[in-house]
């Protein structure tokens, strides 16, 4: 089945720099990578997806790529701000997989004042 | 999401007590999905449901049980059978995958599981 590795598990940056996480997937298979960012206590929530037709994606300070070849993806987050501060998850499926995601492990992204 | 609904917030489980986590979307999606988080960890499935009256285990499906009964309900049962259970449990809906592009999951608030 589907593996999806993450790294860094903990991130911290200066508010105004830039995050970088990335993750690595096993099956070539597999062409939809949403990312997830959840707060503490709370619900995962989408906030951007890039299919495998798809080399980038933008989101204002949000952005996606992706590297079929190398099999990662990464989302990058520009001008940090301390409401960015979260556990962030990668995921990737396969069209037509019943079960559709495969999540990464999260990243614990710290945004210091 | 406000589609989906989770309850109760917290639960409380004895030693040799089945518990029922509830899970209720109004999105009209086919698809829902049961995970188990554990503290600084990722997002384990438990079992999925593609479609009424019928659904699949996921990766740690021992000491659970499901239903899908209804097309916008899919509770969760925790059994005596469960040795640790305490963790923070999310049901997710989407549209389902059928033969087309896969699409994003929605999550519920989580029901948080404790041992007495």
């Amino acid at each position: 089945g589907e593996n999806v590795e993450q790294h860094p598990s903990t991130l911290s940056v200066q508010e105004g720099d830039s995050a970088v996480i990335k993750c690595t997937y096993s099956d070539s298979a597999s062409n939809y990578f949403p990312w997830y960012k959840q707060e503490l206590g709370k619900r995962p929530q989408l906030i951007i997806d890039i299919r495998s037709n798809v080399g980038e994606k933008k989101d204002q300070r949000i952005a996606v790529t992706l590297n079929k070849t190398a099999k990662h993806f990464s989302l990058h987050i520009t001008e940090t701000q301390p409401e960015d501060s979260a556990v962030y998850f990668c995921a990737a499926s396969i069209s037509g997989s019943a079960r559709q995601l495969t999540f990464g492990s999260g990243t614990q992204l710290t945004v210091l004042p | 999401d406000g589609g989906i609904t989770q309850s109760p917030k917290y639960l409380f489980r004895k030693e040799g007590q089945n518990v029922t986590l509830s899970c209720e979307q109004n999105l009209n999606h086919d698809a829902m999905y049961w995970y188990r988080q554990d503290p600084g960890q990722g997002l384990r499935l438990i079992y999925y449901s593609q479609i009424v009256n019928d659904f699949q285990k996921g990766d740690i499906a021992e000491g659970y049980s499901v239903s899908r009964e209804k097309k916008e309900s899919f509770p969760l049962t925790v059994t005596s059978a469960q040795k640790n259970p305490t963790a923070f449990y999310l049901c997710a809906s989407s549209v389902g995958s059928g033969t087309g592009p896969n699409q994003p999951q929605h999550f519920g608030d989580g029901t948080r599981l404790s041992i007495l």
